[in-house]
């Protein structure tokens, strides 16, 4: 069945890097896009950025000059890196399976508090 | 980059009612918007995709119209298992969440 799951840090210093992966399960990345979408605590969502099934990317303009997505797809992984990390970044990161242009499995996601 | 205001930012209703909730884009979307439902801790859950057509799974009792720049977003006969916040997102180019909309009950 399909599954995405997002790893990495839950807690990232002021100014840092953050570095996550999503493995996925049950599709092949060179088949199906995958997107970044990340919300912080009581506000909506925001989507960050899409991996495509090619391996082209796309992001988000408000993110883009500290954010990078890349993928091994050996490994079915897909990396989020994200630079400069300050308090308001602090929130659940979640990486999602694109299909038809819209989302239509989630990984569980992943805390990320950005707090010295 | 297109932008999305959603409203009413908070709605309370008894069961029973119906609500509505709409979404402005800052340009013309073609149509290209979907009603996502979220209750806390969990993901959000796609309810409607193009305006108005309903994921499996999803109760009759929800639709979606609109055209060009407005949306709209309503449940007939609101039901418990309704309490939860609801988000539109264009996905004309690329993607964008409106703010959002939290549902509770009178």
């Amino acid at each position: 069945q399909v599954q995405l799951k997002e790893s990495g840090p839950g807690l990232v210093q002021p100014s840092e890097t953050l570095s996550l992966t999503c493995t996925v399960s049950g599709f092949s990345l060179t088949s199906y896009s995958v997107s970044w979408v990340r919300q912080p605590s009581g506000k909506g969502p925001e989507w960050m950025g899409r991996m495509w099934y090619d391996g082209d990317t796309a992001y988000n303009s408000a993110l883009k000059s500290r954010l990078s997505i890349s993928r091994d797809t050996s490994k079915n992984q897909v990396f989020l890196k994200m630079n400069s990390l300050q308090t308001d970044d602090t929130g659940t990161y979640y990486c999602t399976r694109d299909w038809e242009g819209l989302w239509d499995y989630w990984g569980q996601g992943v805390m990320v508090t950005v707090s010295s | 980059d297109i932008q999305m205001t959603q409203s009413p930012p908070s709605l309370s209703a008894s069961l029973g009612d119906k609500v509505t909730i709409t979404c402005q884009a800052s340009q013309n979307i073609n149509k290209y918007i979907a009603w996502y439902q979220q209750k806390p801790g969990k993901a959000p859950r796609l309810l409607i995709r193009y305006t108005s057509t309903l994921e499996s799974g999803t109760p009759s009792r929800f639709s979606g119209s609109g055209s060009g720049r407005d949306y709209s977003f309503s449940i007939s006969n609101v039901e418990s298992e309704d309490i939860a916040s609801y988000y539109c997102l264009q996905y004309d180019n690329l993607w964008t969440f409106g703010g959002g909309t939290k549902l509770e009950l009178k």
